[in-house]
């Protein structure tokens, strides 16, 4: 599966949109881009995934640049229960692949 | 809709003791994994079953580990003997079996080994 980089940490304010970046440079045409997050205590929280084209979901959208090479999550308006540890993770999609969890960004929603 | 479930939330045990974790998963998902997480080595894939059958168990870290999956909705991930490095979060997550589905986690059980 293709490695991931995104940035250590991030503030956004309350009731702003917040965008996590997510470069994957290497990734290739049969691997999939998830996003998950975790908030402390509980376990990973699945957010959105996409292939190619650009998803919209209750939660979250995800925008894949048209190369594939990086993608954006975008939480429309951040609540202060958005506080917590994001992940992108790209992934070959067979049944049993596992979900390689990296280091993530940890986002802090400011009041 | 009831996510994944999982049991005990916390475990507090003494050394060479058996632990047992209890998970259970989505209703209509097929697919089972046992993930252990540490600060030093992140989250781990143990075991992954489908349709109840384990097909990937090369994760499991030695003998002691055992998993099982008598039905659909039940699985238990058992510890025996116990040791202090086994001291971790262990989380459940299910999916419906499909190769893009995502896996929803359970809130995992917090393991202290003493």
């Amino acid at each position: 599966d293709a490695k991931t980089t995104q940035p250590t940490s991030m503030d956004c304010a309350e009731g702003r949109a917040a965008n996590l970046p997510c470069n994957h440079s290497t990734i290739s045409g049969n691997e999939y881009v998830y996003w998950y997050r975790q908030i402390h205590s509980q376990g990973p929280q699945y957010i959105i995934h996409g292939l190619k084209n650009n998803e919209t979901n209750e939660m979250a959208s995800l925008i894949i640049t048209e190369d594939r090479k990086s993608s954006t999550l975008i939480l429309p308006h951040a609540t202060l229960r958005d506080t917590a540890v994001y992940y992108c993770i790209v992934r070959v999609a067979f049944a049993g692949n596992q979900f390689y969890f990296g280091t993530g960004t940890s986002l802090t929603v400011i009041p | 809709d009831a996510g994944v479930i999982q049991s005990p939330r916390h475990e507090v045990t003494e050394m060479g003791q058996e632990v047992t974790l209890r998970c259970k998963p989505i209703s209509g998902h097929n697919s089972l994994f046992w993930y252990r997480q540490t600060m030093m080595r992140g989250l781990e894939l143990l075991i992954y079953f489908n349709n109840n059958v384990p097909i990937d168990d090369s994760g499991m870290p030695e003998d002691r580990f055992s998993a099982k999956m008598p039905n659909a909705s039940f699985s238990t991930l058992k510890i025996q003997p116990s040791e202090p490095r086994d001291s971790a979060v262990y989380f459940c997550a299910s999916s419906p079996g499909t190769g893009q589905a995502p896996q929803h986690f359970g809130d995992g059980t917090r393991l202290s080994i003493l």
